[in-house]
């Protein structure tokens, strides 16, 4: 059974500076994606990592995967407030019709 | 393209009565996900569609809950009779085969 960990659950961080969160799988899978959810909102994806080695960047949010082991990465660099949301990764579950298990989400407060 | 669309967004009503939600997926989607969501247990699959079949149900609580699929264009996730326990955030998200899963803005759901 795929099982999905994210830690931290909760990370408050000050303005400016740089932090991680990670995501460890306990079962091959061949794609990983994070995704945002805002307070009250619904989850908007983020990044889609297919293959080893895959990193993908978007602003101040940098994502990487290793499937060797079975880790992806979520890199925030100078974190500004408007950072602060849930930060879900999910990973494919096998199969053709798109099943993903989701992690338990990452809480994320940006403080100035 | 209008993204995934639900109904209604907001739902208050009190325990034993009939509960329908409803969900348009994204055209040309062929996968479709009821999810769950709450401050306790996070986001659970409840239950899941492939070209209108459903595949797993294996997270829909109990008896109480039904899902159907009668076309490509349409679902719903029915609660009979509701209880206060149901209350709940319940997500409707299509995918593509394995792309992206593309999440709906959800339907507040209180159960008095």
């Amino acid at each position: 059974e795929l099982k999905v960990e994210q830690n931290p659950l909760f990370l408050s961080m000050q303005e400016g500076k740089n932090y991680t969160i990670y995501c460890n799988y306990s079962t091959t899978s061949d794609r990983l994606y994070w995704y945002r959810q805002d307070p009250g909102k619904s989850l908007e994806s983020l990044f889609v990592l297919l293959s080893n080695g895959a990193v993908k960047q978007e602003g101040r949010l940098m994502a990487s995967l290793d499937t060797k082991a079975r880790l992806s990465t979520l890199h925030i660099t100078a974190a500004v407030h408007d950072l602060s949301a849930t930060y879900f990764c999910a990973v494919g579950a096998g199969g053709s019709q798109g099943n993903l298990i989701f992690g338990k989400g990452t809480k994320l407060s940006v403080k100035p | 393209d209008a993204g995934v669309i639900q109904s209604p967004r907001h739902e208050v009503t009190e325990m034993g009565q009939e509960v329908t939600l409803r969900c348009k997926p994204i055209s040309g989607h062929n996968s479709l996900f009821w999810y769950r969501q709450t401050m306790m247990r996070g986001l659970e699959l409840l239950i899941y569609f492939n070209n209108n079949v459903p595949i797993d149900d294996s997270g829909m609580p109990e008896d109480r809950f039904s899902a159907k699929m009668p076309n490509a264009s349409f679902s719903t996730l029915k609660i009979q009779p509701s209880e206060p326990r149901d209350s709940a955030v319940y997500f409707c998200a299509s995918t593509i085969n394995t792309d992206t899963q593309y999440f709906g803005p959800g339907t507040r759901l209180t159960v008095l």
